[in-house]
């Protein structure tokens, strides 16, 4: 079945410093990707929606300078929380539109900043 | 604007219990899709089940099924015999069926706890 692998599951960063995600499609290719926040025992809350190719759709609210999107290829996406600050600290999650089910999700990354 | 509506925030049923869950949405538009995931411990996002909003049929797999009551704009999810790896938070998600993006919208979310 089709696979994202989202890396790393989690990350410790001073206060200031940036961090990249990556969330990799295994076995099929995902032109299209979401990149979704959540804080505990709360929904999924939509970022950006990230296209191979082309610059990265983001949702109201969200700040584009602060939250890098690249989606270089067609199995690659990446996340940068640039100069990131304690209340960046959350649970961040991509996903891919696949051929089958419709969307696959990655394991999630916990980011804490400190 | 698309919504969607979970209004039970936490749920308990006893093992080899039947369960349900609520979940509405409000659209204008006619085609959708609706979707079930599950977030256990572990956080992984799951999908339990998915329904064409021009399917009458209502959607099952094993022990879940859906009651996709259309024109009152519910989409209930049902657990039979609960098993407690079933004990997870559980989301509603809505998507239109025309949309390039293909964002899915997400509801609040019920935290479902199976007891032994």
């Amino acid at each position: 079945g089709a696979v994202v692998s989202q890396h790393p599951s989690w990350v410790i960063c001073k206060s200031g410093t940036s961090v990249k995600i990556e969330c990799r499609s295994l076995d099929f290719q995902a032109t299209t990707m979401f990149w979704y926040r959540q804080f505990p025992k709360q929904s999924l809350m939509l970022m950006a929606t990230s296209n191979e190719g082309s610059k990265a759709t983001y949702e109201q609210g969200v700040e584009k300078d602060k939250f890098l999107i690249n989606h270089a290829s067609l199995t690659l996406s990446t996340l940068t929380v640039t100069s990131a600050h304690p209340e960046d600290s959350s649970f961040y999650i991509c996903s891919a539109r696949d051929g089958r089910t419709g969307y696959t999700f990655g394991s999630g990354t916990r980011l804490t900043v400190v | 604007a698309q919504t969607v509506t979970q209004s039970q925030p936490e749920m308990s049923v006893q093992e080899a219990e039947t369960v349900t869950l609520s979940c509405t949405y409000d659209t204008s538009e006619n085609n959708y899709y609706l979707f079930w995931y599950k977030q256990p411990p572990s956080r992984q996002m799951i999908l339990v089940i998915r329904q064409e909003a021009y399917k009458q049929q209502n959607a099952t797999e094993n022990r879940f099924s859906v009651n996709f009551q259309k024109a009152a704009k519910s989409f209930s999810l049902k657990i039979s015999d609960s098993q407690l790896g079933d004990t997870a938070m559980y989301f509603c998600a809505f998507r239109i069926g025309s949309s390039n993006t293909g964002k899915l919208i997400f509801g609040q979310g019920t935290t479902l706890q199976v007891k032994p």
